[in-house]
């Protein structure tokens, strides 16, 4: 159980595009998801929280206007890059908590490549 | 400000010996505590909870947690090449559903 996709895996976009990545979890409900950023080699940063049926809290320093989030259902949010750019460029990971769990569950991740 | 420390490594161990992992985190109102482990290009998958003092322990696995001295371990018996990979230490943030991450351990199993 605890399974949790993400998609697109890997996608390539022209600078100043929009791209938007979806986040599911398949087979439990999930009250709370969290999106993540990872450069290489570097540790992950949580970008924000997404709570069904509110607006995302962000953390520090993310532009909630670059990076939209929605968590329209128990089951699925979405992040979207608006007018990327290549400093965009990295590995994005979605990751959900079961209700009343704080374990996490990751997505299997999105290679953004801005060109 | 809130902190999880690993010594990054790499740790190199010979297969079938034991890998010992350790975290210290600086939150003493955190409760629970995970390990993650991180292959290359992948992204984190979990492996082992610990909410109370004392060892836990699942399969080849043993996570073990001491609340007084705010330090989190994980000991793989056995250990494999397969289980070459970055590990991630990961400690609640006290009042909030967010969890708090180590920069992780590199662990490297040679035959």
């Amino acid at each position: 159980g605890a399974v949790v996709s993400q998609h697109p895996s890997r996608v390539i976009c022209k600078s100043g595009t929009s791209v938007k990545i979806e986040c599911r979890s398949l087979d439990f409900q999930a009250t709370t998801m969290f999106w993540y950023r990872q450069f290489p080699k570097q540790s992950l940063m949580l970008m924000a929280t997404s709570n069904e049926g509110s607006k995302a809290t962000y953390e520090q320093g993310v532009e909630k206007d670059k990076f939209l989030i929605n968590h329209a259902s128990l089951t699925l949010s979405t992040l979207t890059v608006t007018s990327a750019h290549p400093e965009d460029s990295s590995f994005y990971i979605c990751s959900a908590s079961p209700p009343g769990g704080f374990e996490q569950y990751f997505g299997p991740g999105t290679r953004l490549t801005v060109t | 400000q809130k902190e999880v420390e690993q010594n990054s490594g790499p740790l190199s161990v010979p297969e079938g010996a034991i890998a010992s992992l350790n975290c210290t985190y600086s939150d003493r109102g955190s409760q629970s505590f995970f390990w993650y482990r991180q292959y290359s290009g992948k992204s984190p998958e979990l492996i082992m909870s610990i909410y109370s003092n004392g060892d836990q322990e699942d399969g080849r696995f043993t996570a073990q947690l001491n609340k007084a001295s705010q330090y989190v371990s994980l000991l793989i018996r056995d250990s494999q090449p397969s289980d070459s990979a970055t590990y991630l230490c990961a400690a609640e943030v006290y009042n909030t559903d967010k969890l708090i991450f180590g920069t992780g351990t590199r662990l490297q199993v040679f035959p």
